[in-house]
């Protein structure tokens, strides 16, 4: 089955400490993206990939940092520097920038006490 | 920068009833998706509009597309109890026909269908 997944589903630390969420596609997608939605808010995008080894700030990439070493992966860490991490992480994909919708994955829900 | 509005955020309404949810956004776009969220869920995809006077249906929905008015209604017939979620547009900028590669997201309507 082709699909976006992440992981993982929950995910708790303390201040202080970065954390890696995992976002992997089977879709064959180049582009990627990182969400941030808070609770009865809309998204925001944290970073986004068009392409294999490059990545573009979004609307709130403090306190965030990505990689796209391959194709299929698009990690997201969370480092000490983001000052309200506590939130609903949504990763995405497309087939091409601008090209089609986006698909996104079931979401990590990360807990920061 | 674009900016997406929808209207309303909190919508509650009647079982059988109709109504409409507005998306306006400032800037030149022929592109516009709608998608569903489900409370705790991701979004899954609803619509993608892609040229001037687009209309898709699926059931009771129905989305439509005005890019002059830079304007997409998503339109809810009779509604149902399984409608209940929170509906988001998503607009491509894009400029002569480039897009720059992401999708802005409006704020969201909180649908709510009593019986």
């Amino acid at each position: 089955d082709g699909g976006i997944t992440q992981s993982p589903k929950y995910l708790f630390r303390k201040e202080g400490q970065n954390v890696t969420l995992s976002c992997e596609q089977n879709l064959n997608h180049d582009a990627m993206y990182w969400y941030r939605q808070d609770p009865g808010q809309g998204l925001r995008l944290i970073y986004y990939s068009q392409i294999v080894n490059d990545f573009q700030k979004g609307d709130i990439a403090e306190g965030y940092s990505v990689s796209r070493e391959k194709k299929e992966s698009f990690p997201l860490t969370v480092t000490s520097a983001q000052k309200n991490p506590t939130a609903f992480y949504l990763c995405a994909s497309r087939w091409r920038p601008g090209v089609g919708e986006q698909y996104f994955g079931p979401g990590t829900r990360l807990t920061v006490t | 920068e674009l900016k997406v509005e929808q209207n309303p955020l909190f919508l509650s309404m009647q079982e059988g009833k109709n109504y409409t949810i507005y998306c306006n956004y400032s800037t030149t776009s022929d592109r516009l998706y709608w998608y569903r969220q489900d409370p705790g869920k991701s979004l899954e995809s609803l619509f993608v509009l892609l040229s001037n006077g687009a209309v898709k249906q699926e059931g009771r929905l129905m989305a439509s597309l005005d890019t002059k008015a830079r304007l997409s209604t998503l339109h809810i017939t009779a509604a149902v109890h399984d409608l209940s979620a929170t509906y988001f547009c998503a607009v491509d900028m894009n400029a002569g026909g480039t897009s720059y590669g992401k999708l802005t997201f409006g704020q969201g309507t909180i649908l709510t269908v009593h019986p």
